[in-house]
Formats: structure tokens, sequence, C-alpha cells
């Protein structure tokens, strides 16, 4: 049961363009809502996260959107950099402290 | 502080044979976690500690499976009679505090990639 889903596997974006990144979930019981990126041969490395009790969070080029009703949350990046070329995974959390992840999301940034 | 350490960072071994990796937290993290990631999926939840004591295990965990943190500080994680299932990237990550809701952040390591043959 995949309780974290991310249903497209890729995504190409030419540099100084929006990148959007979805993800949906089923689990209710879920609070807390984090993204991770993944360069190769490397470990994820945590990017932005959001509470439950948001809608919206913004980190520089970075912002979340959280849409509890359709346990749905989307992350953008704007202006999309070359760098930003990564697989990006969806990760949520509830009353325990794992993460649960998504399959993730291969972004490529063209110039 | 170097971040999280995993050795070694590949192995290749044949089926049926016994496999330990090692993890060193960043050294002021007290919880510790595994996780297992293959091809085309996401990391997977395996267990995880808060210091020495291990709170969770995660029931895709098999009995072949076994994960120590004996003071507190590196953890081990080893693989008793493997399978080419078990190939896998194992990744380790931890902590200053509760993740999730607790606002901590989970630091990666860069993992080891397991080959069974």
């Amino acid at each position: 049961d995949q309780q974290v889903k991310q249903n497209s596997p890729s995504l190409s974006v030419q540099e100084g363009r929006i990148s959007i990144l979805n993800c949906d979930y089923t689990n209710s019981m879920f609070d807390y809502f984090l993204w991770y990126k993944k360069y190769p041969a490397e470990g994820p490395t945590f990017l932005i996260s959001i509470s439950s009790i948001k809608d919206k969070n913004e980190d520089g080029r970075f912002t979340v959107f959280l849409n509890k009703s359709a346990k749905h949350l989307s992350l953008h990046i704007v202006p999309s950099q070359p760098g930003d070329s990564a697989v990006y995974f969806c990760a949520a959390s509830g009353n325990t402290d794992k993460l649960i992840f998504g399959t993730g999301t291969r972004l490529q940034v063209f110039p | 502080d170097t971040g999280v350490s995993q050795d070694p960072r590949h192995k290749i071994t044949k089926r049926g044979q016994n496999v330990t990796f090692r993890c060193d937290p960043i050294s002021e993290h007290n919880r510790l976690y595994w996780y297992r990631q293959t091809l085309g999926q996401g990391p997977e939840f395996l267990t995880y500690f808060q210091n020495e004591a291990q709170l969770e295990k995660s029931r895709l965990l098999s009995d072949r499976f076994s994960a120590e943190r004996p003071k507190g500080s590196f953890s081990t994680l080893e693989i008793q009679r493997t399978e080419q299932g078990d190939s896998a990237m194992y990744l380790c990550a931890s902590s200053f505090g509760r993740t999730g809701q607790g606002g901590e952040k989970l630091f990666f390591g860069s993992g080891t990639q397991l080959s069974v043959l």
C-alpha cells in the first residue's frame, strides 16, 4: 500500500521557468510533510517542510503548498536552475518518527 | 563534523553470506534510522534508535536482519543468509531529536549499495 504517491516519474523544465512537482497521500493521520532532493551517489538532503496546520511554506526559490482536503501537496521551484536537476522525494510523517517516502520524481532542468 | 558516515560504500556478496554495515551518525544526534532504497522506489523505513534503544522496527524487517546501536553512537545493520532480493541501497540517517512535528531534520548518509549475486 503506497501511502505517499508521486505519479510523475520525471519532469523536464527549461531553465528560468517554474518546476511543479506533485505528491498525493492517502493516510489522514499524516501531519507533517517534507521534500528531499537526491543527487546520484549521495543520500537524500532535506529541502523544505510543511506542517498540516499551514497551507504554504516558502524558502527562497522553493515553495511547498498543502491541500489537506485533497490530500495533495506540491513543490514549486522558481526560477528553475540546472543545479536543481535531481530526484525529488516527497515524504510524510504522522505520530511516529518514521518518514514515509514517495517513489520520487526526476527533475531535469535544461538551458 | 563530516555528517553521517556509512561504511562500506559498496558491498558485493554471494547469496547465503552474512554482511554487516556500519553507520556513524552526526555526533550530537541521539536518533538513528535505517532505510532501504531499491531502484525506482523511495527510501523505505527499516528501524530506528533513540540512543541505544531500538524504538521501532518495520514489519518488512525479516528475522535475518538485525540492527544494533550498543553505546548510543554508531550503529550496525547485519543481514544473515543474504538473498538476491536484499540487493538495495541501505541508507542511514540521524537527527538531533524528534523529526516530523518535532521539527528536527533528518540527515542521510551516502548509503551502502549491496549487491547479492
